[in-house]
């Protein structure tokens, strides 16, 4: 059975704090994808990052960065210089490549970016 | 180009009525997967539509139901309510073309309150 973890329900930072939200996964499928998801206040989830199992190479996006470890099962996200705008949940998923087209979604970590 | 759209925005019911939930996907995505997610909590995969038929069905009861319509719109209907169904709920598009791992974008959802 596949599962996704996020330990932190919720962490708080002064704005302009780097903040890394974690994330574990379970699966013993060697082809999967990983992603991330923003949930801000009104509800939508807004799509940030696909990673596939193949790749393990780290992506920056602006102040967005992803550091996906296969050997310890995890794909964190970091925030730098964060912003108020910053403030929303966050929701690790992860699908197969075969069999399912569900996402299995983690509990999110509700981010508080404080002015 | 319009994302995701649902309807209605908010709802609600009281126990034992039933409910129709509207999702239109976005433009050119012909696959629509249902999610419910209770406050707190990640979203739950309810069910996958595809070529107007469930391609996979999550493990909710059978109250659950949907249809997809030849414009690739979809519905979710939930039969004699609960109070545990009170959730968000959100529907995703995905392209559908390229397999299980299609990003799936996701629409505003349908925050459902049973009383």
């Amino acid at each position: 059975a596949q599962k996704v973890t996020q330990a932190q329900t919720e962490i708080s930072v002064v704005e302009k704090e780097d903040v890394t939200l974690d994330c574990v996964y379970e699966t013993r499928d060697t082809t999967y994808y990983l992603f991330w998801y923003k949930q801000p206040p009104s509800g939508e989830l807004v799509f940030l990052i696909r990673r596939n199992s193949f790749d393990e190479q780290n992506e920056i996006s602006g102040r967005y960065s992803w550091n996906f470890q296969k050997s310890t099962s995890s794909f964190n996200f970091t925030i730098t210089a964060s912003q108020v705008v910053d403030s929303a949940v966050y929701f690790c998923a992860l699908t197969l490549t075969s069999g399912t087209y569900k996402y299995i979604f983690g509990t999110g970590t509700r981010l508080k970016v404080l002015a | 180009d319009a994302g995701v759209t649902q309807s209605p925005t908010h709802l609600i019911k009281t126990r034992g009525q039933q409910v129709t939930l509207r999702c239109s996907p976005k433009s050119g995505h012909d696959t629509v997967s249902w999610y419910q997610q209770a406050l707190g909590q990640g979203p739950q995969f309810i069910f996958q539509y595809y070529e107007e038929e469930e391609r996979q069905r999550g493990n909710f009861p059978d109250r659950f139901s949907g249809h997809q319509f030849p414009n690739y719109s979809s519905e979710l209907n939930v039969n004699a309510l609960l109070l545990g169904d009170s959730a968000l709920y959100l529907c995703a598009s995905s392209p559908g073309w390229t397999g299980p791992q299609d990003t799936q974008y996701f629409g505003p959802g349908t925050r459902l309150t049973v009383l």
